[in-house]
């Protein structure tokens, strides 16, 4: 069936440090994938997308590409803030969304 | 315009009561999906409306989940019988078009099973 795998957490990083939270998935065909992301006490909301094989997905200074060869969507950013704080879900969709188990970044001043 | 809207956001109920959980989608928006958001679990795809299409029903637990649609906008999740293990974050989601297009989630119902 199709999953997704991302990274284990905490991920603790220093204002603006890099970051990147690995996600792999496994499919049968070529998804859609999505970061969402949910900040402490609110609702997931779309962070970025992308639909097709090396698109770039970008939003906020965060981006992925969707990378068909090692079957991977890996979100990155150069440079974090404190209100980056959140649980960070990777996601790939045909009809329904399947997510990962959620990666919770902790940003230090 | 307004986004996903759920109602009630919290819900505490005993064990063994029933329960309804209201979804108002984004309007137009022709897709409609639940989840649930729990520690053990993680997010779990529950079921899915699209247009007139049979609900896609696969991610339910049980048979004392059900959900309805009326008229292709509003929807209802209901648990009967409701049992500790049932507690969670029930999420609504919404989608224009394709399934290529993101989903928008509401706040979600925290349901609590005493």
């Amino acid at each position: 069936g199709n999953s997704v795998t991302q990274m284990e957490g905490p991920v603790t990083l220093s204002e603006e440090a890099f970051l990147t939270i690995n996600c792999t998935y496994t499919a049968t065909g070529y998804p859609s994938l999505f970061w969402y992301v949910q900040y402490p006490g609110e609702g997931l909301q779309l962070l970025l997308k992308a639909t097709k094989a090396d698109d770039k997905g970008s939003n906020k200074g965060f981006e992925a590409t969707y990378r068909k060869e090692t079957t991977s969507f890996h979100l990155e950013k150069g440079s974090v803030q404190v209100s980056d704080s959140a649980v960070y879900f990777c996601a790939l969709s045909f009809q329904k969304l399947v997510f990962g188990t959620g990666t919770r970044l902790l940003v230090s001043p | 315009g307004a986004g996903v809207s759920q109602s009630p956001s919290n819900k505490v109920t005993e064990k063994g009561k029933d329960v309804e959980l209201r979804c108002d989608p984004i309007s137009g928006h022709t897709a409609l999906y639940w989840y649930r958001q729990s520690l053990g679990q993680g997010l779990e795809f529950l079921i899915y409306f699209q247009g007139n299409s049979a609900p896609d029903k696969s991610g339910l637990p049980s048979d004392r989940f059900s959900a309805e649609r009326t008229g292709g906008s509003v929807s209802t999740l209901t648990i009967q019988r409701t049992q500790q293990e049932d507690s969670a974050v029930y999420l609504c989601a919404s989608r224009a078009g394709t399934g290529n297009q993101p989903q928008h989630f509401g706040d979600g119902t925290r349901l609590s099973i005493l």
